[in-house]
């Protein structure tokens, strides 16, 4: 099984902010098979990237994904208020794994 | 626009079957893609259960496959899981999704408490 490990565990910005998210595996993701989601309380996951690096639909271009092999990283380019949120990576490659988030909240 | 509802009972007892039904609107199963189920306990992270495709063939979590059962009614457009001998440790958010290998639909979820 393929384990994701997302650091940091909290992420204290503020809106404007730069956001640089972590997510390493402990073996290699086959073809970056790595997608990102989005979680609100009280919601279910919204799906922002897959490929590693690539955008879902409708997803806004602030958000962008990067890294192959067993690192990558999910990057918010100025932070608006909607993107405070646990964001979770998953592997596809084998299996299926989630880490275990990264809490992005208002400094 | 694809819409999943799960449904099922809220509440099950340690020892007996959890059952969920999700439904499936704005797109035919038979059409293809798989369809999942992933579940969340309280304040934690997520954990694929099992996916099944329109054809019947299925593939579990290896953790949880010795209690879990998916099956798929394309006649209702709706899949469902069934998970065996439950324990407090089962009580979770349980979400159904459209899969292709990353979830790209997802039901709201539906919070299934394990107690007596």
């Amino acid at each position: 099984e393929i384990v994701l490990t997302q650091s940091p565990g909290t992420l204290s910005l503020s809106p404007g902010e730069r956001a640089t998210l972590s997510c390493r595996a402990s073996q290699s993701v086959s073809s970056s098979y790595l997608a990102w989601y989005q979680q609100k309380p009280g919601q279910a996951p919204r799906l922002l990237i897959y490929g590693a690096s690539s955008r879902a639909t409708g997803i806004p271009d602030r958000f962008s994904g990067s890294g192959s092999g067993t690192d990558f990283t999910l990057t918010i380019s100025r932070l608006e208020p909607e993107d405070f949120a646990v964001y979770y990576c998953q592997q596809y490659g084998s299996a299926y794994t989630f880490g275990q988030g990264t809490k992005l909240e208002i400094k | 626009q694809v819409q999943l509802q799960e449904s099922g009972p809220g509440l099950v007892k340690p020892s007996e079957t959890l059952s969920l039904t999700c439904t499936v609107s704005g797109y035919s199963i038979s059409s293809g893609y798989y369809w999942g189920w992933i579940r969340q306990p309280p304040g934690k992270g997520l954990e694929w259960i099992g996916s099944i495709y329109h054809s019947g063939s299925t593939y579990y979590n290896p953790s949880l496959k010795s209690r879990v059962t998916i099956s798929v009614d394309t006649s209702k457009n709706q899949f469902s899981l069934k998970l065996s001998s439950v324990t407090a440790a089962d009580t979770a958010v349980y979400y159904c999704a459209r899969q292709i290998h990353l979830f790209d639909y997802w039901g709201q979820g539906t919070l299934v408490t394990v107690s007596s």
